[in-house]
């Protein structure tokens, strides 16, 4: 019944290893998003996809890759893990990406707690 | 550039009111939305707001002054499990980015 799942809750690995996240949603939506939630809580948006098609790609250094395999779908991989990464990656869901304000609010995923070490 | 200012923390207590300001200054604006995140948790949609003026719902309200680049979040007859962070975020002109406030944690006291 989960309308935005992720997979791991919690991801505890080493400097240098490269891991996934995975997203999925069952609301029908067309815009899923990555966030980065740090240590102070700051909320900030990674990336955006619509329909599959990368939207907005923020300043996010060039190890992190999302990848859509269909619109349901949103995974996030990163590659050489540093200590800064730690933080809480949440994704999220939107009807579209429109003008109507209603379409925008999104719906977050429970969170995946990563921390390197 | 985009700047969006909340006070860090509050305090209150059961059954009082408390208004929760945001301040932004963004490069376009689509609209103001208001999300509630208990600790450890996802945040969770509260309210919107695209014109000026007062949105009410139940024991929330979110207020709007695009002139003035503010919005503030009201909430009635607090209840300990209001206590969380609120944060304010707000959707860029063209509808394609979303940037958050750095939240205020709000804290019920009995």
């Amino acid at each position: 019944d989960t309308a935005v799942s992720q997979t791991p809750k919690y991801l505890v690995t080493q400097m240098g290893n490269d891991k996934s996240i995975k997203c999925e949603q069952n609301l029908g939506h067309d815009t899923m998003y990555w966030y980065k939630q740090d240590s102070k809580k700051f909320l900030k948006i990674m990336f955006s996809y619509n329909n599959k098609e990368l939207i907005i790609n923020e300043t996010v250094p060039n190890r992190f890759s999302p990848k859509s395999p269909d619109k349901a779908h949103l995974n996030l991989h990163i590659n050489s893990l540093e200590l800064g990464d730690s933080a809480v990656y949440f994704c999220a869901s939107s009807p579209e990406n429109r003008w109507a304000l209603a379409k925008n609010i999104q719906y977050f995923g429970a969170g995946t707690r990563l921390s390197v070490l | 550039g985009q700047n969006i200012d909340q006070p860090t923390e509050m305090t209150a207590t059961e059954g009082a009111i408390v208004q929760i300001n945001c301040t932004y200054q963004t490069s376009g604006f689509n609209g103001l939305f208001w999300y509630q995140q208990h600790a450890g948790e996802a945040p969770t949609f509260l309210s919107y707001n695209v014109l000026d003026g007062l949105e009410e719902k139940g024991r929330f309200s979110s207020f709007l002054s695009r002139s003035k680049g503010y919005s503030y979040l009201l909430l009635k007859e607090l209840q300990m499990k209001d206590s969380a962070s609120y944060l304010c975020a707000v959707l860029s002109l063209y509808g394609q980015n979303f940037v958050f406030g750095p939240g205020t944690r709000l804290s019920v006291l009995p």
